[in-house]
């Protein structure tokens, strides 16, 4: 069964610090990895897609990275602002004709002044 | 930027009647999708929509479900015979090519009673 782990499952920073989440999945055949923002009480918003062919995509402050062979990803934010609190998803599709994807329960930031 | 919405935002049912809840995709956006939120737990895919027919679906989207696009602009997910378990947030999305960023609606948080 596909699945997709994201650790930790909570973690509290001081604005201005880094941070990294991590994302770990068991999805077969593989076809994208994307990271998404979830602000209380609205839709995710998509911050990086990432094919089997990349290992790194940045967008702003946000840098995802992808390891095919050990099929992890992290997510580094760099500078965190309170703005960055919010719950972030790693959601993994499969390839092979279905793009079904699978999602990570997310890691919930929360980033204090 | 254009958006997804969705109608309405919250909607109180109670268990064994029906229930349609609206979205409007981005204009130029060809697929269309709905996932559903049950509080607390991670986001689940239920089905996707393309060429006015169904492209995937998951265990979750069994009869009680089907989807619609009723006119150029509206996509629909209707819930027949409500229950108690059917109690989440739902969300509407969309995206121009079946491996683009997802776009997704704020949600409709359904209560079945």
């Amino acid at each position: 069964k596909n699945q997709v782990e994201q650790s930790p499952q909570s973690l509290i920073i001081l604005e201005g610090k880094n941070c990294t989440l991590q994302c770990n999945y068991t999805v077969s055949p593989f076809s994208n990895l994307r990271w998404y923002k979830q602000d209380t009480g609205r839709g995710p918003v998509s911050l990086t897609i990432m094919t089997f062919s990349e290992n790194t995509k940045s967008n702003g402050r946000y840098t995802a990275t992808l390891d095919a062979d050990t099929k992890q990803s992290s997510l580094h934010i760099t500078a965190s602002q309170l703005s960055d609190s919010a719950s972030y998803i790693c959601v993994v599709s499969e390839g092979g004709g279905s793009y079904i994807p699978t999602f990570g329960r997310g890691t919930s930031l929360i980033v204090h002044p | 930027e254009p958006e997804v919405t969705q109608t309405p935002s919250h909607q109180v049912t109670q268990m064994g009647q029906e229930v349609i809840l609206r979205c409007v995709p981005i204009s130029n956006h060809l697929y269309f999708y709905w996932y559903r939120q049950i509080l607390g737990q991670k986001v689940e895919f239920l089905v996707s929509f393309y060429n006015n027919e169904i492209s995937e679906k998951s265990e979750i989207f069994d009869d009680q479900f089907s989807v619609e696009r009723p006119d150029g602009s509206n996509f629909t997910l209707k819930i027949r015979s409500t229950k108690l378990e059917d109690s989440a947030m739902y969300f509407c999305a969309s995206s121009e090519r079946s491996d683009s960023p997802l776009h997704f609606g704020n949600g409709t948080r359904l209560t079945v009673t």
